[in-house]
């Protein structure tokens, strides 16, 4: 059993199409995270829900919009795709937002943008 | 502000030689410190931690102490495989905060 699972793996799409990427996590934990990483390997927060609660907003583009409609899922939809935009966007999840919390993360999914 | 700074990569070595990727951090407070590793492909997973001063995360042969007194965590490993090729990253965790402050992480080449 996937832990944390994601998809798609992969999407390859166009310039100015919109897109969602699923998580969903089988651990019970109340926290959710999704991350950007790009091409260098350099992690970037973007969001963060804890019990259905946005608590991380980090600096994007209002492109990106995450929902969660329970505890288990967390989605982002991404307007207006734009190329800058490809990267590798993975989603994590935690017990607690508490420090000392590992976090779990999903396989990844890889954005390409044309 | 709070930062981690971890040493550049890429870091090459030969099978069983020793390992050093040093990690330093810049917090107020004592945060929690981890260690993750994402080998080619992967998502990232947890390779060891500590939640507080002069504990030492170990796992798979890697150990990291939580230095205070020079803010350091700096993994290790004896012996290192192929296997080990992987990145590795460095993160920080403040009560405080709700986020981890990562490293820009090491990537490590193991050649037989």
């Amino acid at each position: 059993d996937t832990a944390v699972s994601q998809t798609p793996k992969y999407l390859v799409t166009q310039m100015g199409n919109d897109k969602s990427i699923k998580c969903e996590q089988n651990l019970g934990h109340d926290t959710m995270y999704w991350y950007k990483q790009d091409s260098k390997k350099f992690l970037k927060i973007m969001f963060s829900y804890n019990n259905k609660e946005l608590i991380i907003n980090e600096t994007v583009p209002n492109r990106f919009s995450p929902k969660s409609p329970d505890k288990a899922h967390l989605n982002l939809h991404i307007n207006s795709l734009e190329l800058g935009d490809s990267a590798v966007y993975f989603c994590a999840s935690s017990q607690s937002s508490g420090a000392g919390e590992t976090q779990y993360f999903g396989p990844g999914t890889r954005l390409l943008v044309l | 502000g709070n930062s981690v700074t971890q040493m550049e990569g890429p870091v090459t070595l030969s099978e069983e030689a020793f390992l050093t990727i040093n990690c330093t951090y810049t917090a107020t407070g004592y945060p929690s410190l981890f260690w993750y590793v994402q080998y080619p492909g992967e998502g990232l997973q947890l390779l060891l931690k500590a939640t507080k001063a002069d504990d030492k995360g170990s796992n798979k042969g890697f150990e990291a102490t939580y230095r205070k007194e020079t803010t350091s965590f700096h993994l290790e490993k004896g012996s290192v495989q192929v296997s080990d090729s992987a990145v590795y990253f460095c993160a920080a965790h403040l009560d405080s905060n709700y986020q981890l402050i990562w490293g820009a992480g090491t990537k490590l080449i193991i050649k037989p």
